[in-house]
């Protein structure tokens, strides 16, 4: 079954860069576009970035645009988020998740908090 | 951007009972509208897509319906772990992908 496990979170000062990963198994990663996924404490659920089952088109939310970047490496089976320039409103769980259009398979996440 | 809504923000809900949960888009999504259910501590789980798909394993209990603008998710018979909170999502015109602001099913 699909099985996608986050690392990298942790606590970052302001201003900081964290690199998040998420391995993927259980499925053709290599057919598959895939999403981070965000979720403040108490909060729902905002979606951040996504990219094409190769790698050769991404988007983002306009509240990270310009400072993450969405990647992947199909021959690790790894999706990777690139976060530069954290702000205290970037502390969220974050979660990679498995779709197209819509989430099939999500992971357990990641904490992320930017505080100084 | 397509802002989604959802009502009501909470629902009190005995088990066995029907709950029924309401999901509105700021304009047409079509049919391009997803629900997942999270509870506590865990990653949200797909429910339903395409507004009344039930996604692999879902139990039949779980329907959803509408298009357009307005959209419901319908739990008959509640059981114990239905309790949790559900968020509408969707996907007609991205990016961004949006979501609801979610509504929490609780016990009556």
């Amino acid at each position: 079954q699909v099985h996608l496990v986050e690392s990298g979170g942790g606590v970052v000062q302001p201003g900081r860069s964290l690199r998040l990963s998420c391995a993927a198994s259980g499925f053709t990663f290599s057919s598959n576009g895939m999403h981070w996924v965000r979720q403040a404490p108490g909060k729902g659920l905002e979606w951040v970035a996504v990219t094409s089952y190769d790698g050769s088109d991404s988007y983002y939310a306009d509240s990270v645009k310009g400072r993450f970047t969405i990647s992947r490496d199909n021959s690790k089976n790894t999706l990777y988020l690139q976060m530069n320039s954290l702000r205290a409103e970037d502390t969220a769980v974050y979660y990679c998740a498995k779709g197209g259009n819509w989430f099939d398979s999500w992971g357990q996440g990641t904490l992320v908090t930017v505080s100084s | 951007e397509i802002v989604m809504t959802q009502s009501p923000a909470t629902l009190s809900v005995s088990p066995g009972e029907r709950a029924t949960l309401s999901c509105r888009a700021s304009q047409s999504v079509s049919s391009n509208l997803a629900w997942y259910q999270q509870k506590p501590g865990q990653p949200p789980r797909l429910l339903i897509y395409g507004a009344s798909t039930r996604a692999t394993g879902i139990p039949a209990r779980f329907s959803g319906s509408g298009s357009g603008t307005e959209f419901t998710l319908t739990i008959n018979s509640l059981q114990s772990e239905d309790f949790a909170v559900y968020y509408c999502q969707q996907y007609n015109n991205w990016p961004p992908l949006t979501f609801g602001g979610g509504t929490k099913v609780e016990i009556k």
